[in-house]
């Protein structure tokens, strides 16, 4: 079945710092890719996706670009900062929005210290 | 603005009692509604799919008895958790799909406590 591995956390930065968060995932067929944020308290939120091969999603700073050769989809961001500190998941699904549910991996916590 | 409305976002409780969990979509209509819980370490878990008119689909594992689902409207799911226990504490998430196409809306969550 289809699944998402990202990296455990917590990841502690300062802020400023370059961030990468990796997520690969397994899947059949050709899956949309996403990245939720939830920040402290609440639910989650959507930060980006990406629906084909070398699409780069993008929003407030983050980016992640969908690499079909490598199974992957990395978040970065070249300057976070404090209110980036959330906890993030990599998702797919394979019904392009997501209408037949999502796979989550297990979501990565990051704190932005100043 | 939120699209998917979940209530209450704080709800305590004693052991033995039910809770009900609301979850709405405030401006399209949702014939799909996903539920999720939230263990610590933020692992989030797919606990049922709620069809609008139909029973829900439960996920392997889960007490279809202790986690009944209605899907009453095309605009509203809940979840009651019945017979509550403290381990049933933890933080419940809806969400749901406004077409195939476009990405889930998440409900801000229900963090429920069992005393």
């Amino acid at each position: 079945g289809d699944s998402v591995t990202q990296m455990e956390g917590p990841v502690t930065l300062s802020e400023e710092a370059f961030l990468t968060i990796n997520c690969t995932y397994t899947a059949t067929g050709y899956p949309s890719l996403f990245w939720y944020v939830q920040y402290p308290g609440e639910g989650l939120q959507l930060l980006l996706k990406a629906t084909k091969a070398d699409d780069k999603g993008s929003n407030k700073g983050f980016e992640a670009t969908y690499r079909k050769e490598t199974t992957s989809f990395h978040l970065e961001k070249g300057s976070v900062q404090v209110s980036d500190s959330a906890v993030y998941f990599c998702a797919l699904s394979d019904s392009g929005g997501g209408a037949d549910g999502l796979t989550f991996g297990k979501g990565t916590h990051l704190i932005i210290q100043p | 603005g939120a699209v998917v409305s979940q209530h209450p976002s704080r709800v305590i409780c004693k052991s033995g009692t039910s809770v009900k969990i609301e979850c709405r979509s405030l401006d399209f209509q949702a014939t799909t509604m996903f539920w999720y819980r939230q263990f610590p370490k933020q692992s989030l878990m797919l606990m049922a799919t709620s069809n609008e008119g139909s029973k829900a689909t439960y996920e392997q594992g889960v007490e279809k008895d202790k986690f009944l689902i209605n899907h009453a409207s095309l605009t509203l799911s809940t979840l009651t958790v019945t017979s509550a226990h403290p381990e049933d504490s933890s933080f419940y998430i809806c969400s749901a799909p406004r077409d195939r196409a476009s990405p889930l809306h998440f409900g801000n969550g229900t963090r429920l406590t069992v005393t």
